[in-house]
């Protein structure tokens, strides 16, 4: 299978900061890798698909970028709203589509 | 709007199994695959498989091979997975998810199905 490394673990940022987190992949996906982020006791929400697509209706305040084996999630003006995890998801080997462990994102 | 509905929760025995179901509205039922996904703390995000919803054909990550059984209703535009054998192992919050390619724009709100004697 396809291991999705992400870092870091936990994120701790101050409101206006930008933040980028990272995925790894441990072979080449291209650009199969999408971004979602999960506050609290929710489900998974899809921010951006192939790499860099983004998505009707998530705030252009992220936005993300990669390919290959490294890829970046993009957070511009951290806002308390964007406390969640954000797992990345690759589907260039399927049905093993694996997912990365997740970024916490806390707010000082 | 797009909603996908999951039945609610379950505590089950070892040994025993489950058959959760979700509810999908607000599109064409038959124009999308339904794919499940199991979540745990320790292990995170884990896919298990998908269903052709048109046609009933099933794709499973081969980890779930033997532990999970999809299957589809057109008729109710509902989606069913099955999870059998239950052990301690399988407790895990199981979401469905809408998917494009596998890329999945909306998902269920999640069940949890707890596995203890």
């Amino acid at each position: 299978d396809i291991v999705l490394t992400q870092s870091p673990t936990t994120l701790s940022v101050t409101p206006g900061e930008t933040v980028s987190l990272s995925c790894r992949a441990s072979h080449s996906i291209g650009t199969n890798l999408h971004w979602y982020q999960q506050k609290t006791n929710e489900s998974p929400r899809l921010l951006i698909k192939y790499a860099s697509q983004s998505i009707s209706g998530i705030p252009s305040r992220f936005s993300a970028s990669g390919s290959g084996t490294d890829f970046t999630l993009n957070i511009n003006n951290v806002e308390f709203d964007d406390v969640s995890s954000y797992f990345c998801q690759q589907t260039q080997s399927w049905p093993a589509l694996t997912f990365g462990s997740g970024t916490k994102l806390e707010i000082k | 709007q797009v909603q996908l509905q999951q039945s609610g929760a379950e505590l089950a025995k070892p040994g025993s199994s489950v058959k959760i179901s979700c509810k999908a509205s607000g599109y064409t039922f038959t124009s999308y695959y339904i794919s499940w996904i199991k979540q745990t703390t320790g292990q995170g995000l884990e896919y298990i498989g998908y269903i052709n919803t048109g046609s009933g054909g099933t794709n499973y990550n081969e980890k779930f091979k033997g532990k999970a059984t999809l299957t589809v209703d057109k008729s109710s535009s509902t989606a069913f997975m099955q999870l059998s054998s239950l052990t301690p192992d399988d407790s895990a919050v199981y979401y469905c998810a809408r998917g494009i390619r596998r890329v999945f724009d909306y998902w269920g709100q999640g069940v949890m199905v707890t596995v203890s004697s």
